[in-house]
């Protein structure tokens, strides 16, 4: 199975920052495999972004993905208030199983 | 945007079933679509359950398989999860969900199950 690690496993920053969280699999994964979510209190997780790199519907173009093999990021520029939230990653991997990372905390400074 | 409803009894009891349903608002439920469902104990990360295509074909999560039957019935825009021999384990938001391209794209705003006597 393999196993995502999220880095760091929270942060604090100011609106207006710029911030890249890390996702680091053990071992390599097909870049269509990996995507993004964003958690905020008391809500379903959001996808953010699949296939490493898409954006998903209405998301803003101030969140971006990249990364290959075994590692992964998911850069947010400018935060607003309403982006700090928990941020997960996750994998596709056959047979058929999602995994997913830790998370990461993203505390507003 | 289609709309998911996850609904069941918030409560079980300790070696009992747990049974959820989740209720799709339009026919996508008889499209080429991949459906999952997803826990989150509280306070804790993601954990996907398993899947089902709209012929019945069905994946599950190794560590549940055992325990786990995921199902859809297209004529009631439903699919339903049923998980065995509960503990207090198994207390968790249950999600259902339209995946998407090797992602989990659409999510119900959850139900809490609690495992408890």
């Amino acid at each position: 199975e393999i196993v995502l690690t999220q880095s760091p496993g929270a942060l604090s920053l100011s609106p207006g920052e710029e911030t890249t969280l890390s996702c680091r699999a053990s071992q390599s994964v097909s870049s269509r495999y990996v995507a993004w979510y964003q958690q905020k209190a008391g809500q379903a997780p959001r996808l953010l972004i699949y296939g490493t790199s898409n954006r998903a519907t209405g998301i803003p173009d101030r969140f971006s993905g990249s990364g290959s093999e075994t590692d992964f990021t998911l850069t947010i520029t400018r935060l607003e208030p309403e982006d700090f939230a928990v941020y997960y990653c996750q994998q596709f991997s056959s047979p058929p199983m999602y995994t997913f990372g830790q998370g990461t905390k993203l505390e507003i400074k | 945007q289609v709309q998911l409803q996850e609904s069941g009894p918030g409560l079980v009891e300790p070696s009992g079933t747990l049974s959820l349903t989740c209720a799709v608002s339009d026919g996508s439920i008889s499209s080429s679509n991949w459906w999952s469902w997803v826990r989150q104990p509280p306070g804790k990360g993601l954990e996907w359950i398993g899947q089902i295509y709209h012929n019945g074909r069905t994946d599950y999560n190794p560590s549940l398989k055992s325990r786990v039957t995921i199902s859809i019935d297209k004529s009631k825009l439903q699919f339903s999860l049923k998980l065995t021999s509960v503990t207090a384990a198994d207390t968790a938001v249950y999600y259902c969900v339209l995946n998407g391209a090797f992602s989990l794209a659409s999510w119900g705003q959850g139900t809490l199950v609690t495992v408890s006597s």
